[in-house]
């Protein structure tokens, strides 16, 4: 079957490190990518992982492991404005799957 | 304007009703795609065009219809909706072949339909 799995929610407060993981399941997969929704906004895209390792950008890193079929989202130095949903999603060429969303809260 | 820009950003239907959702893109890129999100579901794709063919059909019922003129443009047209069709719809373009590949979207504000 094919399937993401990712947490519903994830609550941290200002200046934490959160990491948000991603498992997947496809017969077809090309990479993973991460995107950031908050409420009444588009979708925004973070990173992409073709090839296993860390990718990092800014505060933020996404890892790729394809033989685990697992990946995450590292969110370093949270401030207020990550409070947001985000994305995994694979990549079956020439399409994107997507997760259902983990909520970030963060606190003060 | 830059970007993917969508129209209307919200639209009340009855379900007898017939109206479209407009797309368009400004970033020269050669897919667009058509997208649903419900609350607390996944976004779910409906369809690909791909050079202005369509390439993804995924299961969406025939009373949805998307049309792509050309490269820059894509329409989904609604005809007898159902309430449970209520959601936002939400558009995105990408430049296939690209070293990003189809790994980086790039989205429209979205359509937020209410079918009464």
């Amino acid at each position: 079957g094919q399937s993401l799995e990712q947490p519903s929610e994830v609550t941290a407060v200002e200046g934490a490190i959160v990491q948000i993981n991603c498992t997947y399941q496809t017969s077809g997969f090309y990479g993973l990518s991460w995107y950031q929704q908050h409420d009444g906004g588009a979708p925004t895209f973070l990173s992409y992982n073709a090839l296993d390792g860390l990718e990092e950008t800014g505060r933020f890193s996404s890892f790729l492991s394809r033989s685990d079929s697992y990946g995450y989202l590292l969110l370093q130095e949270l401030q207020m404005k990550d409070s947001a949903s985000y994305f995994c999603a694979y990549n079956q060429g020439g399409k994107l799957i997507f997760g259902q969303g983990t909520e970030l809260s963060v606190k003060p | 304007e830059t970007g993917v820009t969508q129209t209307p950003r919200h639209l009340v239907m009855g379900m007898t009703n017939k109206k479209s959702l407009k797309c368009e893109q400004h970033l020269g890129h050669n897919a667009m795609y058509w997208y649903k999100q419900s609350a607390k579901k996944p976004l779910e794709l409906m369809f690909v065009y791909s050079l202005e063919e369509r390439v993804e059909n995924n299961s969406v019922p025939s009373r949805f219809s998307p049309e792509c003129p050309n490269s820059s443009h894509l329409f989904l047209h609604l005809h007898t909706l159902q309430p449970e069709d209520s959601a936002l719809y939400l558009c995105a373009s990408s430049q296939e072949g690209s070293a990003g590949g189809v790994g980086e979207l790039f989205f429209g504000e979205g359509s937020r339909l209410t079918v009464l």
